[in-house]
């Protein structure tokens, strides 16, 4: 089985500053790690993926994310937050295999930008 | 990334009525695609795992009867909510695999009266 654990579920940061947005995940494989952004009322944007190739994985509108496999974690970060970034990010895991695609959802994470 | 349209984007129905929400992959094909909810200020939860030309595989707790899918083509799949209740109101959301990723459709916000 497998679970995501999103550490917050509101963070607020200022324009210019370092987001930090964590993600601790439990899958009894090697996990393929994915986080997502949702603006309201719309689907879910892929920003980046983990699939077992470089730890440091970089994505779009300047997020990056590492995977650390002794921490069980994926946390997302970017170092200068931008008003456009404010919305909701989820943290997911596939375990691959017959599970393949199969996608598990953390809690996620409203993040908001203030001036 | 890749498109994929979901219609209606939003649907109003009385309770009893039956809805369909038709999903498409504009720009890609693939076998295997998913549909899952998203009730308010939670996550999304998988409701079922569909291959084209196969019966859909259910999450637990999902009825089969009441959410029925059809997956006539690499790039068509439609989620039919049978004799709709109130609390069958969420957001529904399709997306399509490709290679591990998943890509998603914009959702169809369903609110039963």
């Amino acid at each position: 089985a497998q679970s995501v654990t999103q550490l917050g579920s509101h963070v607020s940061v200022s324009e210019g500053a370092l987001v930090l947005l964590r993600c601790n995940y439990s899958s009894s494989v090697p996990p393929y790690l994915f986080w997502y952004v949702q603006y309201p009322n719309q689907g879910l944007q892929l920003l980046l993926k983990y699939t077992s190739a470089a730890t440091l994985v970089k994505g779009i509108n300047g997020f990056e994310a590492e995977f650390k496999k002794s921490e069980t974690s994926f946390h997302l970060t970017k170092p200068s937050a931008h008003m456009s970034d404010a919305a909701e990010y989820f943290c997911a895991v596939s375990e691959g295999g017959t599970s393949y695609g199969k996608l598990t959802f953390g809690q996620g994470t409203i993040l908001t930008v203030h001036p | 990334g890749a498109v994929v349209s979901q219609h209606p984007s939003r649907v109003i129905c009385k309770s009893g009525t039956s809805v369909k929400i038709e999903c498409r992959s504009l720009d890609f094909q693939a076998t295997t695609m998913f549909w899952y909810r998203q009730f308010p200020k939670q996550s999304l939860m998988l409701m079922a795992t569909s291959n084209e030309g196969s019966k859909a595989t259910y999450e637990q707790g999902v009825e089969k009867d009441k959410f029925l899918i059809n997956h006539a083509s690499l790039t068509l799949s439609t989620l039919t909510v049978t004799s709709a209740h109130p609390e069958d109101s969420s957001f529904y959301i399709c997306s399509w695999g490709r290679g591990e990723t998943q890509y998603f459709g914009p959702g169809t916000r369903l609110l039963v009266l």
